[in-house]
Parts: C-alpha cells; structure tokens; sequence
C-alpha cells in the first residue's frame, strides 16, 4: 500500500538558517509528489511537485524538492528560511487509479522559525 | 488565479444531526475530491468524484457521506447523522485530471457537539 512518512514532527531552524525537511514514500510505480504548505487555519498551498524529468525541482517561495528513487525520499530544502515560513509542511504521493488520483498525506512537519 | 471555495468556514452542529458542505471547484476542472483532517492529524482521503459518480472512497467513506454535483457547480458532501468524530476540517480539492495539480479549498471545520 502506498505511504508517506514525515520522520520529524516538529522543528525549529533560526531565521536566515538552510532548512531540509525530509519525507520518504512507498509506492510501486513511478510516484507523483507533493509538497503542500498549511498555515494556521488555512488550507493547503501547493510548494512543488514532481511528475518526472528533472529530480531536482523547484517551486514557489524559493523552497526546492529533489526526488532521489534509491533512497524513495522526496525531501524539501530553502538555503535561508524566513519568519513567515511558519507553518506545517505536508508531503504527499498521487495514487492515480481509474478515475482517480487520490493524495496519501504524511503526517506533517510543524516549522518553528527563531528570530 | 481561479481558486476553490468552501462554505461556511465553520459549522457547528449537536450530535445526530445532518450537515451540507459546499464548495465551488475550479470551473473547468472536472474530477473532484473531498479529503478531511482531524485536528492534530494528518490530511485523509474521504472520495473521489468523476462524471457525476463516486470513482473511489475510503473506509472512513461510510454509508453516513453522501457527496453530490447538484447543478454542475457546487460539489456537496452530506454527512447525514453527525457523531463527535467528525469534527474535523473538510477541504475540497479538485484538478482537470490525469497527474495535474490537485488545488485544494480553504476548508470547513465542521464542529460535532
């Protein structure tokens, strides 16, 4: 069965410090992935996908994603993280089938930042 | 940017009563999801909606859930008979199809009490 795991629930980087979140997958074929942000009482905003082509992707408020299948891990990276990427950062893979293409969701890392 | 929405934003109900949760997909966009997060959990699948049927749903999916396009516009999830286990946030998301972006609503919180 597809998963996602998130191994760290909480961290807290200082403002201005790189920041790696990790999230590893299992899925049988060639996954889909996303990295969904959620701010306090909002919904979800897409960071990054990866369809397929180039591993190495990047999305919106400068965060980057690099897909690596040896090691079934998708884990997202900013060089200099800023105040307001305060929130929770979900993972998560596409199950497409049929008619259907169903996110399964991590469990989600809360990110502190330090002034 | 076209968005999806999602009434009301918060909902309060007593216990064994029947709620409706709106939302407005994306309007070209034709396959359609509801998805529901308990506080402090993770985000999880509740169905899938294609051509005006359920293509898939989850064990969480019960005989309690009905979703429905009514006019070609909305997309509602009912949920007949609440218990205080519902109480969660519901988010709507929809996508044009295949591996496409999925664009997710703001969400309901829909308390049970």
């Amino acid at each position: 069965a597809q998963s996602v795991t998130q191994p760290d629930i909480h961290i807290t980087v200082s403002e201005g410090a790189s920041l790696e979140l990790r999230c590893n997958y299992s899925y049988g074929a060639t996954p889909y992935l996303f990295w969904y942000v959620q701010s306090p009482g909002q919904g979800l905003q897409l960071l990054l996908k990866y369809f397929s082509g180039d591993t190495l992707v990047q999305g919106i408020k400068g965060f980057e994603a690099e897909f690596k299948r040896s090691q079934s891990s998708f884990n997202l990276r900013k060089p200099s993280v800023h105040w307001s990427d305060a929130a929770e950062y979900f993972c998560a893979v596409g199950a497409p089938s049929g008619a259907t293409n169903k996110l399964i969701f991590g469990t989600g890392t809360l990110l502190a930042v330090q002034p | 940017e076209p968005e999806v929405t999602q009434t009301p934003s918060h909902q309060v109900t007593q216990m064994g009563q029947e709620v409706i949760l709106r939302c407005v997909p994306i309007s070209n966009h034709l396959y359609f999801y509801w998805y529901r997060q308990i506080l402090g959990q993770k985000v999880e699948f509740l169905v899938s909606f294609y051509n005006n049927e359920i293509s898939e749903k989850s064990e969480i999916f019960d005989d309690q859930f009905s979703v429905e396009r009514p006019d070609g516009s909305n997309f509602t999830l009912k949920i007949r008979s609440t218990k205080l286990e519902d109480s969660a946030m519901y988010f709507c998301a929809c996508h044009r199809g295949g591996a496409d972006t999925q664009y997710f609503g703001p969400g309901t919180r829909l308390t049970v009490l």
